[in-house]
């Protein structure tokens, strides 16, 4: 099977940008989570979806936004980018069974904001 | 709420020793716990994992980790290190029932090998 993909894997914008970054899931999960990995802060839950619904959601302010489509490919966006933002975006996925299934990490959006 | 420590943000060992990784936990409940490696441009990949199996929990080239209620420990180990073990570790919690498939991770542990 192939694994998380997630697109881009690079992008600059300036700060007040919006930018939207895309995952792919294991074909057959139905989960998505994703995490925002910084030097400072290190790894953060963003929020999780599962079959097109926000299950779960982490402490971030509502610039930080996700969907989740019926394929189960997922999006978050932030808006009004911030220096602060930028970071190692990193989507995971597993089949939406529970606490014990797997999360499978992609490689990671880097965005840099300046 | 649930937290994980990691003690030690670098570790440095060399070719063939052991390699000791810390990591304690703290929660109310049974905890399900990871231990995910990170290689430099990648994501993470996932070493082993306990579920309230096992206490002893082998996983991927050659790690175990060890789960101890009494310590509120999960110590990941490897007997052997090699050249190829340097990356970044990380230990995570899954949040208990209803917390679906939240990770908290520790601030990770940068594992260096040195000849």
């Amino acid at each position: 099977k192939a694994g998380v993909t997630q697109t881009p894997r690079y992008l600059i914008k300036t700060r007040g940008q919006q930018v939207t970054l895309s995952c792919s899931p294991i074909s057959g999960h139905r989960s998505v989570s994703w995490y925002q990995q910084t030097p400072g802060q290190g790894l953060q839950f963003l929020f999780e979806y599962f079959s097109e619904t926000q299950r779960n959601k982490g402490n971030f302010p509502g610039r930080f936004s996700g969907r989740q489509f019926s394929n189960s490919r997922s999006e978050m966006n932030v808006s009004t980018l911030e220096l602060g933002d930028s970071a190692l975006y990193l989507c995971a996925s597993n089949p939406g069974s529970g606490n014990k299934e797997t999360q499978y990490f992609g490689p990671g959006t880097r965005l840099l904001v300046l | 709420a649930q937290s994980v420590t990691q003690l030690g943000s670098h570790v440095s060992v060399s070719e063939g020793a052991l390699v000791l990784l810390r990591c304690n936990y703290s929660s109310s409940v049974p905890p399900y716990l990871f231990w995910y490696v990170q290689y430099p441009n990648q994501g993470l990949q996932l070493l082993l994992k306990y579920t309230s199996a096992a206490t002893l929990v082998k996983g991927i080239n050659g790690f175990e980790a060890e789960f101890k209620k009494s310590e509120t420990s999960f110590h990941l180990t490897k007997p052997s290190a090699h050249m190829s073990d340097a990356a970044e570790y990380f230990c995570a919690v899954s949040e208990g029932p209803g917390g679906y498939n939240k990770l908290i991770f520790g601030a990770g542990t940068r594992l260096a090998v040195h000849p």
